[in-house]
């Protein structure tokens, strides 16, 4: 199994233009999660949903959106894109059968907004 | 607030120990995860510890001390291969996942 898509890989974005990062996976999990990782910081949580059909803001939601249609697809749009929002984003899955339950990685998006 | 602190680099040799330290607070505790990222890669699961005590897999062990709000991770008999960013992250009282900024480990030959 694939586990866990993101695209693109990489991409260089003009300040103000709009851009949608995919994450596909493939192993049925509830919960699915957007981080942004900085050099020097943590990963910080941008959006999550726990279940399809459903979302919630993490801690740096602002500038970004996301919808959950179904299990497999989590996309993050960036309405109008701003240089801070530079960033890896990785997108991550968990079964959440408990909550506690492990969090399993795409490979990343970097992402250059100029 | 909440934070957890880990140290930003450590170097070790081939063959040998180390002990990355993670020290965190928290808004409550549902578990602490040991993850480990190659550069310009996702980050990997390693670990997970609720309760007090050491967990060992392998090479690799975790210890867990929720009075101190402390954990370490214990790597034996280091490979070249283990170079890589070891990240400590807490699961708080919503379920949420707050990280560390990670611990940049140098294998030396």
């Amino acid at each position: 199994t694939a586990g866990i898509t993101q695209a693109p890989t990489s991409q260089i974005l003009a300040a103000g233009r709009s851009m949608t990062l995919r994450c596909t996976q493939d192993m049925r999990h509830n919960a699915m999660y957007w981080y942004r990782q900085d050099l020097g910081l943590g990963l910080r949580l941008i959006h999550y949903s726990n279940t399809a059909g459903t979302t919630g803001k993490g801690e740096v939601p602002d500038g970004y959106s996301v919808s959950r249609a179904n299990t497999d697809d989590f996309p993050l749009t960036l309405a109008s894109a701003v240089p801070s929002q530079t960033s890896v984003y990785f997108c991550a899955s968990s079964d959440s059968g408990q909550l506690t339950d492990t969090q399993y990685f795409g490979p990343g998006t970097r992402l250059t907004v100029l | 607030g909440q934070n957890i602190d880990q140290p930003t680099e450590m170097t070790a040799t081939e063959g040998a120990i180390v002990q990355i330290n993670c020290t965190y607070q928290t808004s409550g505790f549902n578990g602490l995860f040991w993850y480990q990222q190659h550069a310009g890669e996702a980050p990997t699961f390693l670990s997970y510890n609720v309760l007090d005590g050491l967990e060992e897999k392998g090479r690799f062990s975790s210890f867990l001390s929720r009075s101190k709000g402390y954990s370490y991770l214990l790597l034996k008999e280091l490979q070249m291969k283990d170079s890589a960013s070891y990240l400590c992250a807490v699961m708080d009282s919503n379920y949420q996942l707050i990280w560390g900024a990670g611990t940049k480990l140098i294998i030396k030959p």
